[in-house]
Protein backbone atom coordinates (compact mmCIF):
# COMPACT_ATOMS: atom_id res chain seq x y z
CA UNK A 1 0.00 0.00 0.00
CA UNK A 2 1.71 2.83 -1.17
CA UNK A 3 1.03 5.99 1.09
CA UNK A 4 2.85 8.13 -0.50
CA UNK A 5 2.64 8.46 -4.29
CA UNK A 6 4.50 10.80 -7.35
CA UNK A 7 3.01 9.77 -10.10
CA UNK A 8 5.44 11.14 -12.89
CA UNK A 9 8.47 9.62 -12.49
CA UNK A 10 10.42 12.09 -15.06
CA UNK A 11 10.25 15.98 -15.68
CA UNK A 12 11.88 18.04 -18.44
CA UNK A 13 11.97 21.74 -17.87
CA UNK A 14 13.67 24.41 -19.96
CA UNK A 15 15.78 26.54 -18.27
CA UNK A 16 14.37 30.06 -16.46
CA UNK A 17 10.84 27.76 -16.72
CA UNK A 18 8.63 26.74 -13.69
CA UNK A 19 9.09 23.24 -12.47
CA UNK A 20 6.02 22.09 -10.84
CA UNK A 21 6.84 18.52 -8.85
CA UNK A 22 3.14 16.70 -7.36
CA UNK A 23 3.07 14.78 -4.67
CA UNK A 24 -0.25 12.69 -3.62
CA UNK A 25 -0.80 11.46 -0.11
CA UNK A 26 -3.65 8.53 1.32
CA UNK A 27 -3.14 8.77 4.93
CA UNK A 28 -4.72 11.50 5.96
CA UNK A 29 -2.91 11.53 9.89
CA UNK A 30 0.01 12.56 7.89
CA UNK A 31 0.64 15.95 9.14
CA UNK A 32 3.70 17.22 8.24
CA UNK A 33 5.52 17.10 4.48
CA UNK A 34 8.94 17.36 3.35
CA UNK A 35 11.08 17.51 0.08
CA UNK A 36 14.07 16.36 -0.65
CA UNK A 37 16.55 16.75 -3.53
CA UNK A 38 18.88 13.74 -4.52
CA UNK A 39 22.02 13.48 -6.64
CA UNK A 40 22.89 10.01 -8.05
CA UNK A 41 24.77 8.47 -5.07
CA UNK A 42 24.81 11.02 -2.40
CA UNK A 43 22.60 11.11 0.79
CA UNK A 44 19.05 13.12 -0.03
CA UNK A 45 19.35 17.11 0.56
CA UNK A 46 16.20 18.72 2.72
CA UNK A 47 14.70 21.45 0.29
CA UNK A 48 11.93 22.51 1.78
CA UNK A 49 8.92 21.20 4.53
CA UNK A 50 5.18 22.08 5.47
CA UNK A 51 2.75 21.40 8.38
CA UNK A 52 -0.63 20.56 8.08
CA UNK A 53 -1.73 23.49 9.58
CA UNK A 54 -0.32 25.44 6.68
CA UNK A 55 -0.96 25.79 2.94
CA UNK A 56 2.16 27.26 1.45
CA UNK A 57 5.59 27.34 2.73
CA UNK A 58 8.16 29.41 0.75
CA UNK A 59 12.13 29.90 0.55
CA UNK A 60 13.63 31.26 -2.16
CA UNK A 61 13.23 29.75 -5.59
CA UNK A 62 11.13 27.03 -3.85
CA UNK A 63 7.64 27.18 -3.13
CA UNK A 64 5.34 23.96 -1.39
CA UNK A 65 1.57 24.00 -1.83
CA UNK A 66 0.02 21.63 0.27
CA UNK A 67 -3.94 21.30 -0.15
CA UNK A 68 -5.36 18.80 2.45
CA UNK A 69 -8.76 18.40 1.29
CA UNK A 70 -7.71 17.06 -2.37
CA UNK A 71 -4.68 15.10 -0.11
CA UNK A 72 -2.19 16.72 -3.04
CA UNK A 73 1.09 18.50 -2.21
CA UNK A 74 3.50 20.23 -4.95
CA UNK A 75 6.42 22.01 -5.09
CA UNK A 76 7.70 25.10 -7.42
CA UNK A 77 10.86 25.54 -8.73
CA UNK A 78 10.92 28.98 -10.05
CA UNK A 79 13.28 30.12 -12.22
CA UNK A 80 14.11 26.48 -12.76
CA UNK A 81 18.20 26.02 -13.19
CA UNK A 82 20.21 23.37 -14.71
CA UNK A 83 21.87 22.79 -11.33
CA UNK A 84 18.28 21.52 -10.15
CA UNK A 85 18.39 18.19 -12.03
CA UNK A 86 18.10 15.73 -9.62
CA UNK A 87 15.63 13.12 -8.02
CA UNK A 88 12.85 15.12 -6.09
CA UNK A 89 11.45 13.06 -2.93
CA UNK A 90 8.10 13.79 -1.24
CA UNK A 91 7.69 12.64 2.09
CA UNK A 92 5.51 12.38 4.79
CA UNK A 93 5.22 11.74 8.87
CA UNK A 94 2.54 11.40 11.22
CA UNK A 95 4.78 11.48 14.09
CA UNK A 96 5.00 7.68 14.58
CA UNK A 97 8.45 7.45 16.43
CA UNK A 98 10.29 9.16 13.54
CA UNK A 99 9.03 7.29 10.65
CA UNK A 100 8.82 9.15 7.25
CA UNK A 101 7.10 7.43 4.37
CA UNK A 102 8.69 8.77 1.10
CA UNK A 103 7.74 8.95 -2.39
CA UNK A 104 8.93 6.52 -5.45
CA UNK A 105 10.48 10.05 -6.63
CA UNK A 106 10.63 12.14 -9.68
CA UNK A 107 13.28 13.11 -12.13
CA UNK A 108 13.97 16.40 -12.78
CA UNK A 109 15.67 17.81 -15.87
CA UNK A 110 16.72 21.29 -16.82
CA UNK A 111 17.74 21.82 -20.39
CA UNK A 112 19.67 24.46 -20.65
CA UNK B 1 24.96 23.14 10.27
CA UNK B 2 23.07 20.53 9.25
CA UNK B 3 26.04 17.97 8.84
CA UNK B 4 25.71 14.16 8.87
CA UNK B 5 29.03 12.58 8.49
CA UNK B 6 28.91 8.78 7.41
CA UNK B 7 32.62 6.35 6.89
CA UNK B 8 33.56 5.01 4.67
CA UNK B 9 31.82 6.46 1.41
CA UNK B 10 32.32 3.32 -0.31
CA UNK B 11 32.80 -0.68 0.95
CA UNK B 12 33.12 -3.81 -0.92
CA UNK B 13 33.28 -6.90 1.85
CA UNK B 14 32.39 -10.65 1.09
CA UNK B 15 29.98 -12.72 2.21
CA UNK B 16 31.75 -14.06 5.10
CA UNK B 17 33.40 -10.70 6.46
CA UNK B 18 32.27 -8.64 9.42
CA UNK B 19 32.77 -4.85 8.68
CA UNK B 20 30.71 -1.46 10.34
CA UNK B 21 29.56 1.55 9.10
CA UNK B 22 29.90 4.34 11.06
CA UNK B 23 27.70 8.06 11.57
CA UNK B 24 28.13 11.03 13.24
CA UNK B 25 26.58 14.39 13.82
CA UNK B 26 27.23 17.41 15.86
CA UNK B 27 23.74 18.76 16.04
CA UNK B 28 22.63 17.78 19.02
CA UNK B 29 20.04 15.82 17.88
CA UNK B 30 18.42 13.13 19.66
CA UNK B 31 17.28 11.01 17.38
CA UNK B 32 19.32 9.16 14.64
CA UNK B 33 18.11 6.69 11.76
CA UNK B 34 19.39 3.79 9.19
CA UNK B 35 18.15 3.39 6.12
CA UNK B 36 18.65 1.64 2.90
CA UNK B 37 18.33 2.76 -0.75
CA UNK B 38 18.43 0.42 -4.09
CA UNK B 39 18.69 2.21 -7.51
CA UNK B 40 15.44 4.08 -8.49
CA UNK B 41 13.97 3.54 -5.69
CA UNK B 42 12.81 5.76 -2.18
CA UNK B 43 15.12 4.98 1.18
CA UNK B 44 13.35 2.39 3.25
CA UNK B 45 13.54 2.68 6.98
CA UNK B 46 15.65 0.37 9.02
CA UNK B 47 16.03 1.46 12.86
CA UNK B 48 15.29 4.27 14.47
CA UNK B 49 17.52 5.64 18.06
CA UNK B 50 15.69 7.75 20.37
CA UNK B 51 17.85 8.66 23.10
CA UNK B 52 20.20 6.60 22.30
CA UNK B 53 17.64 3.71 22.50
CA UNK B 54 16.32 1.34 19.63
CA UNK B 55 12.77 2.39 19.42
CA UNK B 56 11.99 0.85 15.82
CA UNK B 57 13.49 -2.42 14.15
CA UNK B 58 11.65 -2.03 10.85
CA UNK B 59 12.09 -6.12 10.60
CA UNK B 60 15.47 -5.97 9.62
CA UNK B 61 17.59 -9.33 9.43
CA UNK B 62 20.03 -9.68 12.21
CA UNK B 63 22.88 -9.58 9.71
CA UNK B 64 22.40 -6.22 10.16
CA UNK B 65 23.11 -4.63 13.78
CA UNK B 66 22.99 -1.12 14.70
CA UNK B 67 24.34 0.08 17.72
CA UNK B 68 24.37 3.87 19.25
CA UNK B 69 27.26 4.04 21.68
CA UNK B 70 26.52 7.87 22.20
CA UNK B 71 23.83 10.18 21.52
CA UNK B 72 26.46 11.67 18.12
CA UNK B 73 27.22 8.26 17.04
CA UNK B 74 25.85 5.69 14.60
CA UNK B 75 27.04 2.47 14.13
CA UNK B 76 25.58 -0.34 11.80
CA UNK B 77 27.96 -3.97 12.07
CA UNK B 78 27.02 -5.97 9.07
CA UNK B 79 27.80 -9.81 9.09
CA UNK B 80 27.13 -12.75 6.59
CA UNK B 81 25.46 -10.51 4.44
CA UNK B 82 24.04 -11.45 0.96
CA UNK B 83 24.43 -9.53 -2.69
CA UNK B 84 20.84 -8.73 -2.78
CA UNK B 85 22.15 -6.67 0.31
CA UNK B 86 24.40 -3.98 -2.10
CA UNK B 87 22.54 -0.75 -1.92
CA UNK B 88 23.19 2.94 -0.71
CA UNK B 89 22.98 2.97 3.35
CA UNK B 90 22.23 6.42 4.79
CA UNK B 91 22.08 8.09 8.03
CA UNK B 92 19.66 10.84 9.23
CA UNK B 93 19.47 12.28 12.49
CA UNK B 94 16.94 14.89 13.70
CA UNK B 95 16.43 17.27 16.96
CA UNK B 96 13.98 14.04 18.11
CA UNK B 97 11.79 11.26 16.74
CA UNK B 98 8.45 12.39 17.50
CA UNK B 99 8.48 16.43 17.43
CA UNK B 100 5.68 17.80 15.51
CA UNK B 101 8.07 19.16 12.72
CA UNK B 102 11.28 17.18 12.80
CA UNK B 103 12.99 16.93 9.65
CA UNK B 104 15.23 14.47 9.44
CA UNK B 105 18.83 15.47 7.68
CA UNK B 106 20.63 12.82 5.90
CA UNK B 107 24.17 12.05 5.79
CA UNK B 108 25.92 11.02 2.06
CA UNK B 109 25.52 7.42 2.11
CA UNK B 110 27.62 4.43 2.47
CA UNK B 111 27.63 2.94 -0.99
CA UNK B 112 28.14 -0.78 -0.05
CA UNK B 113 28.62 -4.23 -2.12
CA UNK B 114 28.34 -7.73 -1.37
CA UNK B 115 30.59 -10.02 -3.30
Amino acid sequence: DQQVKQNSPSLSVQEGRISILNCDYTNSMFDYFLWYKKYPAEGPTFLISISSIKDKNEDGRFTVFLNKSAKHLSLHIVPSQPGDSAVYFCAASAHQGGKLIFGQGTELSVKP
Amino acid sequence: DTEVTQTPKHLVMGMTNKKSLKCEQHMGHRAMYWYKQKAKKPPELMFVYSYEKLSINESVPSRFSPECPNSSLLNLHLHALQPEDSALYLCASSQTSGGRTDTQYFGPGTRLTVL
